[in-house]
């Protein structure tokens, strides 16, 4: 069956410095992969979308690498702040249509 | 803010019941998604709706139905109530839902469901 995997432990690192999170999934082709923020009680928040024939997208200090091949991809945030502090999700899509979203990595960082 | 209404936002029920969950897309979002969001479960997709049509169907049970409205407004109603049931329950909008997946979705806040 498809699944998504996203670390489930915390991330917890400095302001300042690159937070990098990771999403890996299995037994599916997804045509589009999208990264998402959510804070606690709130819905999630759209932040990027890659399609299967990007490697990498950027928007300011935000980056996502998409690699087919190893089923990964990498959502890097630069200069992290204390207000990057969220759960941010993946979600794959494209083919069948159902979106499917992993459950989320939680980014803590501290000042 | 999405732009995404939900009603109400808090809803304490009792086993058994039925409830009517609402939300209002962004002014000329056509298609329209629910999920359940449970801490052993993470995001689930229910349902979405495109311009009044059903579109696509996730792990939706068969207590759980929704519709939507010709002004585009979406009613999902669940009957039955679990305890199983308790969850934070999403809708979100998005411009076409044509796109096959590339559509950006904007959530709501969501309703919180406690079922006793």
């Amino acid at each position: 069956s498809q699944k998504i995997e996203q670390n489930s432990e915390a991330l917890n690192i400095q302001e300042g410095k690159t937070a990098t999170l990771t999403c890996n999934y299995t037994n599916y082709s997804p045509a589009y992969l999208q990264w998402y923020r959510q804070d606690p009680g709130r819905g999630p928040v759209f932040l990027l979308l890659i399609r299967e024939n990007e490697k990498e997208k950027r928007k300011e200090r935000l980056k996502v690498t998409f690699d087919t091949t190893l089923k990964q991809s990498l959502f890097h945030i630069t200069a992290s702040q204390p207000a990057d502090s969220a759960t941010y999700l993946c979600a794959l899509s494209g083919g069948s249509y159902i979106p499917t979203f992993g459950r989320g990595t939680s980014l803590i960082v501290h000042p | 803010d999405s732009g995404v209404t939900q009603t109400p936002k808090h809803l304490i029920t009792a086993t058994g019941q039925r409830v009517t969950l609402r939300c209002s897309p962004r002014s000329g979002d056509l298609s329209v998604y629910w999920y359940q969001q449970s801490l052993d479960q993470g995001l689930q997709f229910l349902i979405q709706y495109y311009n009044g049509e059903e579109r696509a169907k996730g792990n939706i049970l068969e207590r759980f139905s929704a519709q939507q409205f010709p002004d585009l407004h979406s009613e999902l109603n669940l009957s039955s109530l679990e305890l199983g049931d308790s969850a934070l329950y999403f809708c979100a909008s998005s411009p076409s839902g044509l796109a096959e997946g590339a559509d950006t979705q904007y959530f709501g806040p969501g309703t919180r469901l406690t079922v006793l």
